[in-house]
């Protein structure tokens, strides 16, 4: 399988916990983008990066978040001190320049105890 | 903040065409229209995009009208497999180059 992969699907942590989420896109797409989705809502922006520049970031992205991509390959999103807000759909999506779609994998699902 | 609007519901009998309807009055002159589905705990899957002209491809066709104020996804033979939130999104140039998603509009194909 050729597209976007994301570990893990489910996490479950406690309150206050740090998480991590990895993110491998497509190989030749050089644009990796990290989404949110809650329940019944479409999925929202928090950053992207072009190779390993990180070149946006949205203002739901908190000090508390914290996305990398070391290699300009694999992405990772760390959340810190996790709060019950926290609880959602992670997305990680992929690119080419211009105006290609964007390809996502099926997320990573976080439960916040 | 999404700029399209799109109903909240809508069915489709089986066989049977499925239009989608997308409103994006503000969509300025270099800006293209791209359609995703969700099926429930999936990641959204790509349909197809378009700037002007009507787009095909073996998935759906789009529609765009001559102002490019609107747009329609067509689903020519809706099956049960394609019941899915359906999301219509204009890519604006001057926010960077982030996807914006509304709230989309759930497809129901009934049997």
């Amino acid at each position: 399988d050729t597209g976007v992969s994301q570990d893990p699907r489910h996490k479950i942590t406690k309150r206050g916990q740090n998480v991590t989420f990895r993110c491998d896109p497509i190989s030749e797409h050089n644009r990796l983008y990290w989404y949110r989705q809650t329940l019944g809502q479409g999925p929202e922006f928090l950053t992207y990066f072009q190779n390993e520049a990180q070149l946006e970031k949205s203002r739901l992205l908190s000090d508390r978040f914290s996305a990398e991509r070391p290699k300009g390959s694999f992405s990772t999103l760390e959340i810190q001190r996790t709060e019950q807000g926290d609880s959602a759909m992670y997305l990680c999506a992929s690119s080419l320049e211009g105006v290609s779609p964007l390809h996502f994998g099926n997320g990573t699902r976080l439960t916040v105890t | 903040d999404a700029k399209t609007t799109q109903p909240t519901s809508m069915d489709c009998a089986e066989g049977r065409a499925a239009n989608l309807p997308c409103n994006h009055s503000t969509i300025s002159g270099n800006e293209y229209v791209y359609w995703y589905r969700q099926i429930h705990s999936q990641g959204p899957q790509y349909i197809i995009h378009g700037l002007k002209n009507n787009e095909t491809n073996e998935m759906a066709s789009l529609i765009i009208t001559e102002d490019r104020k609107s747009s329609t996804l067509i689903l020519p033979h809706a099956t049960l497999r394609d019941t899915a939130v359906y999301y219509c999104i204009v890519r604006y140039s001057n926010t960077g180059n982030q996807f914006y998603f509304g709230t989309g509009t759930s497809l129901t194909v009934i049997p």
